[in-house]
C-alpha cells in the first residue's frame, strides 16, 4: 500500500531532550515536507527537500533540522525542544513539485 | 499579510444546503490551487485542484478560480453531515525553476465546516 509513515504518533517530553520523528515515504516520491499545524493557524512549512542531500527552509524552520540521505526517508530532528514546539506535525510526500502531496498519519508532540 | 488567506469560520449550513468556501492569494506567480479536507485529529485528504481560471466539477464539489481577483472558492452541493471538517485552501508557487521554494505549497488557516441535519 501507498503511503507515508510517521513514527512515534504521540509523544510527550521534556523541554531540552533531543528527539527526532521519523517520515518514511514508499512511492519513491522526489519531493518531502515538513509541516506544523497549529489552531488557527493551518498548515506551516518548517522544511522542505526536493531530492537526496537537498534541503531548504520552509516558513518556521528555526528549533528544527532535517536530513535527507535517502530518498525515501526525511527526518525531523529538534535539537533542544521547547514548550512552542508544542504541535501536530505532518510529513508530507509529492512526485513532482506540482503534484497533490501525500500526507503521513501526523504526530502530536507535548513539550513540557 | 497572509499569502493564503480563507473566510473566517465557523460556517453552519442545513444538510442539503450549498457551502460555499473562499479563499484569496497573495502571490501572483501562484500556479495551482487545492483544496484539502481535515477531519478533527487525521491527515489532510485532497478534495480537487485548479489551474485554470474558470470552473471545475468533481461530484458535488465545483472548484471556482479567478486569477484576476485572486480568489479560489469551493462550492459544496446537497451538504451531508458528513462533509463537516476543516477545509484548507493550499496556492502552490512557480518559484524559480530548480529553485527550492519552486512548487512550494502555502496553506490557508482553515474554515471549519458544519452540516447540521
Amino acid at each position: 500500500e501507498a503511503q507515508v509513515t510517521q513514527n512515534p504518533r504521540y509523544l510527550i517530553t521534556v523541554t531540552g531532550k533531543k528527539l527526532t520523528v521519523t517520515c518514511s515515504q514508499n512511492m519513491n516520491h522526489e519531493y518531502m515536507s515538513w509541516y506544523r499545524q497549529d489552531p488557527g493557524l493551518g498548515l506551516r512549512q518548517i522544511y522542505y527537500s526536493m531530492n537526496v542531500e537537498v534541503t531548504d527552509k520552509g516558513d518556521v524552520p528555526e528549533g528544527y533540522k532535517v536530513s535527507r540521505k535517502e530518498k525515501r526517508n526525511f527526518p525531523l530532528i529538534l535539537e533542544s525542544p521547547s514548550p512552542n514546539q508544542t504541535s501536530l506535525y505532518f510529513c508530507a510526500s509529492t512526485p513532482t513539485g506540482f503534484s497533490e502531496q501525500f500526507f503521513g498519519p501526523g504526530t502530536r508532540l507535548t513539550v513540557l | 499579510q497572509k499569502e493564503v488567506e480563507q473566510n473566517s469560520g465557523p460556517l453552519s449550513v442545513p444538510e442539503g444546503a450549498i457551502a460555499s468556501l473562499n479563499c484569496t492569494y497573495s502571490d501572483r506567480g501562484s500556479q495551482s490551487f487545492f483544496w484539502y479536507r481535515q477531519y478533527s485529529g487525521k491527515s489532510p485528504e485532497l478534495i480537487m485542484f485548479i489551474y485554470s481560471n474558470g470552473d471545475k466539477e468533481d461530484g458535488r464539489f465545483t472548484a471556482q478560480l479567478n486569477k484576476a481577483s485572486q480568489y479560489v472558492s469551493l462550492l459544496i452541493r446537497d451538504s451531508q453531515p458528513s462533509d463537516s471538517a476543516t477545509y484548507l485552501c493550499a496556492a502552490r508557487s512557480g518559484g524559480r525553476l530548480g529553485g527550492t521554494s519552486y512548487g512550494k505549497l502555502t496553506f490557508g488557516q482553515g474554515t471549519i465546516l458544519t452540516v447540521h441535519p
